[in-house]
């Protein structure tokens, strides 16, 4: 079955760019949503269709996708970002859903 | 505006089921799809399953498709996920959240509920 490599962790410093990848095989041909999750909270979707971002969503959010890798990044990040980041794809094979492990954005 | 409201927690023991409701509003509930996931303490997301409320097709992962049952009720505007035979690993926090009415493969999941705690415990 298909899996979905994110890195458990990520850290930068405040105004930096936060870079959160996610690996599949052939990832680039499939579309690819992002979601921040924040504790105790549900999930809220931050990209979609690999580069698009829902209303409201700030502009320092974007995502790429090519090849074997996606990439969430995160522009001039802020002590707010910091939360679980999670991609997710639909898995044809299977027909299912998938998320990746997920990344935890440290703010330092 | 979109809302997703769960249902309160619920605690049961091994072997018995749960029903977790999900009403929704600010939307025309039938022309979308909901996508039920969920999250064991300290870990991931896990895509337990979809359903139209377009055409009430479903699909369902393979950890516990023998085991659940999605329903919706448009009169009300309300999705259901009952979960049976419970185990303690099934303990988790359970969500939904809007998709596709037709292919859930083409759309993310928008606007999500904020999650209903199940505790499967004897």
């Amino acid at each position: 079955s298909y899996v979905l490599t994110q890195p458990p962790s990520v850290s930068v410093a405040p105004g930096q760019t936060a870079r959160i990848t996610c690996g599949g095989n052939n990832i680039g041909s499939v579309s690819v949503h992002w979601y921040q999750q924040k504790p105790g909270q549900a999930p809220v979707l931050v990209v979609f269709g690999n580069t698009d971002r829902p209303s409201g969503i700030p502009k320092r959010f974007s995502g790429s996708n090519s090849g074997n890798t996606a990439t969430l990044s995160i522009s001039r990040v802020e002590a707010g970002d910091e939360a679980d980041f999670y991609c997710q794809v639909w898995d044809t094979t299977s027909d299912h859903g998938l998320f990746g492990g997920g990344t935890k954005l440290t703010v330092l | 505006q979109v809302h997703l409201v769960q249902s309160g927690a619920e605690v049961r023991k091994p072997g018995a089921s749960v029903k977790v409701s999900c009403k929704a509003s600010g939307y025309r509930f039938n022309s979308y799809g909901i996508t039920w996931v969920r999250q064991a303490p300290g870990q991931g997301l896990e895509w337990m399953g979809w359903i139209s409320a377009h055409n009430g097709k479903t699909k369902s992962g393979q950890k516990v498709q023998d085991r659940v049952t999605m329903t919706t009720d448009t009169s009300t505007n309300t999705a259901y996920m009952e979960l049976r035979s419970l185990r303690s690993d099934d303990s988790a926090v359970y969500f939904c959240a809007r998709g596709n009415p037709l292919q859930p493969a083409m759309s993310p999941f928008d606007f999500w509920g904020q999650g209903t705690m199940v505790i499967v415990s004897s």
